[in-house]
């Protein structure tokens, strides 16, 4: 049973347009949602979190947005760059509970 | 670089051997996590130690795994006759305080190969 979903494997983007990566999740108990950036043979990187008390978070050209209601979560990439192509791993935790990942979106910017 | 570390990268074992995999934590980083990822599918959590001590352990097969984190010396993720499915990705993290809402830092992980 999976808690934390991303439904879409990869997404193409062009450089300099905006990148959209989706996230949806079951649990409605979890209160903080992570993002992490992996490139090949390395391990994550975190990027952007937010707390369910937040609807929005914002850091550079990433941003996090939460609609509760809906248990989704989306990161916005923009501009997005080449160095942006990654997988992009989304992560939710309850309180003190081990953080719980989604199986990834790769993300391509073509330049 | 005082990033976490994780030795070796790759790791080739037989079935029926043991494997070992070492994480040395950030400087200052008093908490491990192991994660696991297998082909195709996102990290799942198996351990959370502190120094000397198990915090949780509800990831970990109950059977032929085992993790420590010494007072001295690096976290080591233990895999007694390992079998074929053992075959993964498996990456330490650290973090400076306990429980997920303190980033955790990732170190490149140990590509274990089950031949």
């Amino acid at each position: 049973d999976q808690q934390v979903k991303q439904n879409s494997p990869s997404l193409s983007v062009q450089e300099g347009r905006i990148s959209i990566l989706n996230c949806d999740y079951t649990n409605s108990m979890f209160d903080y949602f992570l993002w992490y950036k992996k490139y090949p043979a390395e391990g994550p990187t975190f990027l952007i979190s937010i707390s369910s008390i937040k609807d929005k978070n914002e850091d550079g050209r990433f941003t996090v947005f939460l609609n509760k209601s809906a248990k989704h979560l989306s990161l916005h990439i923009v501009p997005s760059q080449p160095g942006d192509s990654a997988v992009y791993f989304c992560a939710a935790s309850e309180g003190n509970t081990p953080l719980v990942f989604g199986k990834g979106t790769r993300l391509s910017v073509i330049a | 670089n005082a990033g976490v570390m994780q030795n070796p990268r790759h790791l080739v074992r037989r079935r029926g051997q043991e494997a070992r995999l070492r994480c040395s934590p950030m400087k200052g980083h008093s908490h491990v996590y192991w994660y696991r990822q297998l082909p195709e599918e996102g990290l799942k959590f198996m351990v959370y130690l502190q120094k000397e001590n198990i915090i949780d352990e509800s990831g970990m097969p109950k059977e032929r795994f085992s993790a420590e984190f010494p007072k001295e010396g690096p976290s080591i993720l233990r895999i007694q006759q390992v079998v074929r499915g053992d075959s993964a990705a498996y990456f330490c993290a650290s973090s400076r305080s306990g429980g997920t809402n303190y980033e955790q830092y990732f170190g490149p992980g140990t590509r274990l190969t089950v031949t």
